[in-house]
């Protein structure tokens, strides 16, 4: 049982475009809400993350809109370049969980078309 | 330079075989862990290590070993290699707090023939 999806799996924008990643999870214990972006041959790297106390984050073109009600997040990419083109993948860790152990969703590989 | 050092890059293995992955972190970390990277699965946690002890432990075969001889090393030893452990795994390290960044290594794509 997938406890974090994403959708869509794969998504293409142009250049300039704003892309939409969504992602969904199942348990009410999770209140930290971090997005990876992961080049290829390479290992995921924090990109935005936000806590469950908000329902916003802005860091520069990245945007998390977070919906605790819907247990819903998306991730909004402003003016989408090129060199954004990445997977993308949403993760989540429940209140007092030991460590750092993460659950992420499967990703969504995003391209941008110049 | 890196800061997560994981060895080798690729490696080939045949079934039955046995492996060790290698991963040293200069970030100055008192946590450490193992995630695993398949085709078409979400990124799945394996072990976490915290001052060298083991804190978590999500893998159901003990095929799969992690070993820590120093704070910063956190190796992964895989006996009887199967076709299906063929994947990218991935070292990672962190402060060891809740909702801190996770910094991973640029991983280990293993292939069992």
């Amino acid at each position: 049982q997938q406890q974090v999806r994403q959708s869509p799996q794969s998504l293409t924008v142009w250049e300039g475009e704003t892309a939409i990643l969504n992602c969904s999870y199942e348990n009410s214990a999770f209140d930290y809400f971090p997005w990876y972006q992961q080049f290829p041959g390479e290992g995921p790297a924090l990109l935005i993350s936000i806590l469950s106390v908000s329902d916003k984050k802005e860091d520069g073109r990245f945007t998390i809109f977070f919906n605790k009600r819907e247990k819903k997040l998306s991730l909004h990419i402003a003016d989408s370049q090129p060199g954004d083109s990445a997977t993308y993948f949403c993760a989540a860790q429940g209140y007092g969980s030991s460590g750092n152990k993460l659950i992420f969703g499967i990703g969504t590989l995003l391209s941008v078309k110049p | 330079d890196p800061k997560i050092i994981q060895k080798p890059k690729y490696l080939v293995a045949v079934t039955g075989s046995e492996k060790i992955l290698i991963c040293e972190q200069y970030l100055g970390h008192n946590a450490m862990y193992w995630y695993r990277q398949s085709a078409k699965k979400p990124l799945e946690f394996m072990f976490s290590y915290s001052y060298q002890k083991l804190m978590d432990n999500q893998t159901a075969s003990s095929r799969f070993q992690p070993q820590s001889s120093k704070k910063n090393h956190l190796d992964l030893q895989i006996t009887a290699l199967k076709p299906d452990d063929s994947a990218t795994y991935f070292c990672a390290s962190s402060q060891g707090g809740a909702a801190e960044t996770l910094y991973f290594g640029s991983g280990t794509r293993l292939t069992v023939l």
